[in-house]
């Protein structure tokens, strides 16, 4: 079964210090693998995708995200971390397959706090 | 990227009462759309699959007639929560996609409020 993992409930991080939100999968095939984040009372933000090609894929607001295949993790970056990057993170993965009905399965979720 | 629309945005009703919600893909034929529940701090939990113009399939524990799922058209498909109860509040999220899409796009979500 594909399955997403974020090992960490909360992130802490100073503002302008580098921030690393972490995602390990589990997939049958090759993955297709997602990051969102959520303001308070508001829907998904795509940030960015990982597909194939480049293991480094640059995204929406300055994030970036490393696939690592022999590690089977996505972990999200950013070099320089906002105060207004505070909210809800989610890696996602989504399935394919037809018999997995292409579902797109989510993460646990990790909160991100940037202190000023 | 694809657009998809979710309405309403919020949603008080009183216990006992039916509430639908709205899931539209405004540029793009959504052969596929999802539903989804997320209780407050908590992940997006996948409720079921919608394929346009058959039934939907449910994950294990979501109960099919208490949480209704029409697909009819491909810009369309419809969330109705029958006979509501406060344990039914949450925020609701619905995202579609075709075939050919790499990724689902997502809908702004819907609050409902069982009071």
């Amino acid at each position: 079964a594909q399955s997403v993992a974020q090992p960490e409930d909360q992130v802490n991080v100073a503002e302008g210090n580098p921030l690393t939100v972490k995602c390990t999968y589990s997939v049958s095939g090759n993955p297709y693998l997602f990051w969102y984040v959520q303001y308070p009372n508001r829907g998904l933000q795509f940030l960015l995708k990982y597909i194939t090609g480049d293991n480094l894929v640059k995204g929406s607001y300055g994030f970036e995200a490393e696939f690592n295949k022999s590690q089977t993790s996505f972990h999200l970056k950013k070099p320089s971390a906002l105060v207004s990057d505070s909210a809800l993170y989610f890696c996602a993965v989504r399935d394919i397959r037809n018999t997995g009905g292409f579902k797109t399965i989510f993460g646990a979720g990790t909160r991100l706090f940037v202190k000023a | 990227g694809a657009v998809v629309s979710q309405h309403p945005s919020w949603v008080i009703c009183k216990s006992g009462t039916s509430v639908k919600i709205e899931c539209r893909s405004l540029d793009f034929q959504a052969t596929t759309m999802f539903w989804y529940r997320q209780f407050p701090k908590q992940s997006l939990m996948l409720m079921a699959t919608s394929n346009e113009g058959s039934k939907a399939t449910y994950e294990q524990g979501v109960e099919k007639d208490k949480f209704l799922i029409n697909h009819a058209s491909l810009t369309l498909s419809t969330l109705t929560v029958t006979s509501a109860h406060p344990e039914d509040s949450s925020f609701y999220i619905c995202s579609a996609s075709d075939r050919g899409n790499t990724e689902a796009f997502f809908g702004q979500g819907t609050r409902l409020t069982v009071v």
